[in-house]
């Protein structure tokens, strides 16, 4: 256990809906990035969050936004969501943007579009 | 497009044997890390190697680290069915904060 929670565990939704995937970083971590992971693929980065700023981003559209919280949890939220956007997402966090760290990762929520 | 390009993409063995898996890079890095993934579940760190170190062992693991190569190698010993699982390399390039993932290896244990 990494102490890295996420929620929802599974979502599904339908094309153009809107959804938000939130997630507790481990106690005493400041930094929490997102990935994506398409079914047999490896984990893409989206984006990551360092003391409420975000810190870097990969190659995602904008419709796909976050926050953290003072208290360093954090949401990933998506707009108009299309079919291709189904994979499991899941949110690491590591301490200082991870430079040389571990990143722990959560269990995942697992997104299904329709 | 990926950074890390895992061999085999599947390697099925039989317990108590040794399963290597291999991991090639393309840019510069400062760390390589190895975690595991058990039915699409969350990742579990396994192990970290810096770009100035050659070899790190952790229990049954035991990684390499080439640079000159741009490639690392995880050897697991003694399988066990717990072990089934995919394995994935991820790097962390120099100066970047995100780590960039292969597409995995996926290992079957077979009693």
């Amino acid at each position: 256990e990494t102490g890295v929670t996420q929620s929802p565990t599974h979502l599904i939704k339908t094309r153009g809906q809107q959804v938000t995937l939130r997630c507790s970083s481990q106690s005493g971590h400041n930094t929490v990035s997102w990935y994506q992971q398409a079914l047999g693929q490896g984990p893409q980065f989206i984006f990551q969050y360092y003391r409420e700023e975000e810190n870097g981003r990969g190659n995602f559209p904008p419709r796909f936004s976050g926050l953290q919280f003072p208290n360093y949890s954090s949401e990933l939220n998506v707009n108009a969501l299309e079919l291709d956007d189904s994979a499991l997402y899941l949110c690491a966090s590591s301490l200082d943007r991870g430079r040389g760290d571990t990143q722990y990762f959560g269990p995942g929520t697992r997104l299904t579009v329709l | 497009s990926q950074q890390g390009e895992e061999d085999p993409q599947a390697l099925s063995i039989q317990e108590g044997e040794n399963a290597t898996m291999n991991c090639s890079y393309k840019t510069s890095i400062n760390n390589l890390q190895w975690y595991r993934q058990n039915s699409g579940r969350g990742l579990v760190h396994l192990i970290l190697i810096r770009s100035n170190e050659r070899e790190k062992h952790s229990g049954r693991l035991r990684v390499t680290l080439d640079t000159s190569k741009k490639s690392s190698s995880l050897l697991i010993t003694a399988s066990r069915a717990a072990d089934t699982a995919s394995y994935f390399c991820a790097t962390r390039l120099t100066g970047a904060q995100k780590l960039v993932f292969g597409q995995g290896t996926r290992l079957t244990i077979n009693p």
